[in-house]
């Protein structure tokens, strides 16, 4: 099993541009999740999902948007990137409660 | 969901059991403890979780308090590969599962 694959896992954006994160689990887990994680400090849950279909904010959301319209697949859309949103981006997949959460290697966006 | 106190950082030495603490007070009943680590820029790695009971696995023993207002997260034999930081979390569901500020674990040689 692959678990929680990201692309791409390096980007360099120009202010304005946008682009998607991809995130694929092979699990078959109903949950899933996007995280930034800014140089030198802790995760911040930006979307999640409970299942196809669903998605919720989490505490950063501004300035993205997911959808989930497969079990295996969420991808994390940017628009009109901001030099805010340079960040490692990590993506994670979970069965439900209880059970852990699975982090992919991450993506790594710069924004100039 | 319960708030989780933690201590910003800790060290240990080699080869010596690294007891990581975790004040979760107001934690309710059918809330879960769960413990996550990330060791320098890579993805958080699920370690365990627990209930009401002592948990262990191949990683480490999570041993919650009676009252369940906090728990001990134990590595056993700490090596140079266990520094990190430590995650403690307490939900009710997996929903918007976010992270706090964690504990710096040092393991010092």
């Amino acid at each position: 099993n692959a678990g929680v694959t990201q692309t791409p896992k390096f980007r360099i954006l120009k202010i304005g541009q946008s682009m998607t994160l991809q995130c694929t689990q092979d699990m078959n887990h109903n949950y899933m999740y996007w995280y930034r994680q800014d140089p030198g400090m802790g995760l911040k849950l930006i979307y999640y999902s409970v299942g196809a279909g669903i998605t919720d904010k989490g505490e950063v959301p501004n300035g993205y948007n997911v959808s989930r319209s497969t079990t295996e697949d969420f991808p994390l859309r940017l628009e009109l990137a901001a030099p805010s949103q340079t960040s490692v981006y990590f993506c994670a997949s979970s069965r439900g409660t209880p059970g852990g959460l699975f982090f992919g290697e991450g993506s790594r966006l710069t924004v100039l | 969901d319960a708030k989780t106190t933690q201590p910003p950082s800790m060290d240990c030495a080699e080869g010596r059991a690294a007891n990581l603490p975790c004040n979760h007070s107001t934690i309710s009943g059918n809330e879960y403890v769960y413990w996550y680590r990330q060791i320098h820029s890579q993805g958080p790695q699920y370690i365990i979780h627990g209930l009401k009971n002592n948990e262990t696995n191949e990683m480490a023993s999570l041993i919650i308090t009676e009252d369940r207002k906090s728990s001990t997260l134990i590595l056993p034999h700490a090596t140079l590969r266990d520094t990190a930081v430590y995650y403690c979390i307490v939900r009710l569901n997996n929903n918007d599962m976010r992270f706090g500020a964690g504990t710096r674990l040092t393991v010092k040689p």
